[in-house]
């Protein structure tokens, strides 16, 4: 089976402005996580979608916004670029809800905002 | 509130010899937790979980890992350390919430 994938991996963007990131889950997961990595802050919880509806919320501000399709895939969305937003941003599938299922990694996305 | 806290930034250990990874917890109801692994520039890899049952727990590349309820803790452990071990390791707990919480990460450095 193909791993998770994500797309673009590299992304450079200016202060102000606005990014959409995609992430197609591994075939028959249907639960799509997002994860915020940075030095500092480590891995953070952004969000959780499960069926096209987000089930659970990390505390970033509302610039940062998700959405799930009928088929799985994700996007997340993040307006308004900071500086601090540069970061390496993880999606993880899994096969759903169940606290016991382990979730599967892609590369990341690393955003460079200037 | 959910926690996972791993109280060495990084461990340093001779090819051949035990490796421990350290991982303590704080979380409402039955934990379940993990440990995964990352190399430079690659997302996470999972390695191994507890659910219930057996404390010991088996993972991936020769990987166990040992729950132990009273001390709330879920350290990583491998008999024989391997350079190519050598990676960042982070330890996650989902409680209640069902939020995957990781750990702050321990760098693993296998010397020759």
């Amino acid at each position: 089976k193909a791993g998770v994938t994500q797309t673009p991996r590299y992304l450079i963007k200016t202060r102000g402005q606005q990014v959409t990131l995609s992430c197609s889950p591994i075939s028959g997961h249907r639960s799509v996580s997002w994860y915020q990595q940075t030095p500092g802050q480590g891995l953070q919880f952004l969000f959780e979608y499960f069926s096209e509806t987000q089930r659970n919320k990390g505390n970033f501000p509302g610039r940062f916004s998700g959405r799930q399709f009928s088929n799985s895939r994700s996007e997340m969305n993040v307006s308004t670029l900071e500086l601090g937003d540069s970061a390496l941003y993880l999606c993880a599938s899994s096969l759903g809800l169940a606290k016991d299922y382990e979730q599967y990694f892609g590369p990341g996305t690393r955003l460079t905002v200037t | 509130a959910q926690s996972v806290a791993q109280p060495e930034d990084q461990v340093n250990v001779a090819e051949g010899n035990p490796l421990t990874v350290k991982c303590t917890y704080s979380v409402s109801g039955n934990p379940y937790l993990f440990w995964y692994v990352q190399y430079p520039n690659r997302g996470l890899q999972f390695l191994l979980k507890y659910i219930t049952g057996d404390n010991l727990v088996k993972g991936s590349y020769g990987f166990e890992a040992e729950f132990n309820k009273s001390q709330t803790s879920f350290h990583l452990k491998k008999p024989s350390a391997l350079v190519s071990d050598s990676a960042l390791y982070f330890c996650a707990v989902r409680g209640n919430t069902g939020k995957l919480i990781f750990g702050q990460g321990t760098t693993l450095q296998v010397k020759p």
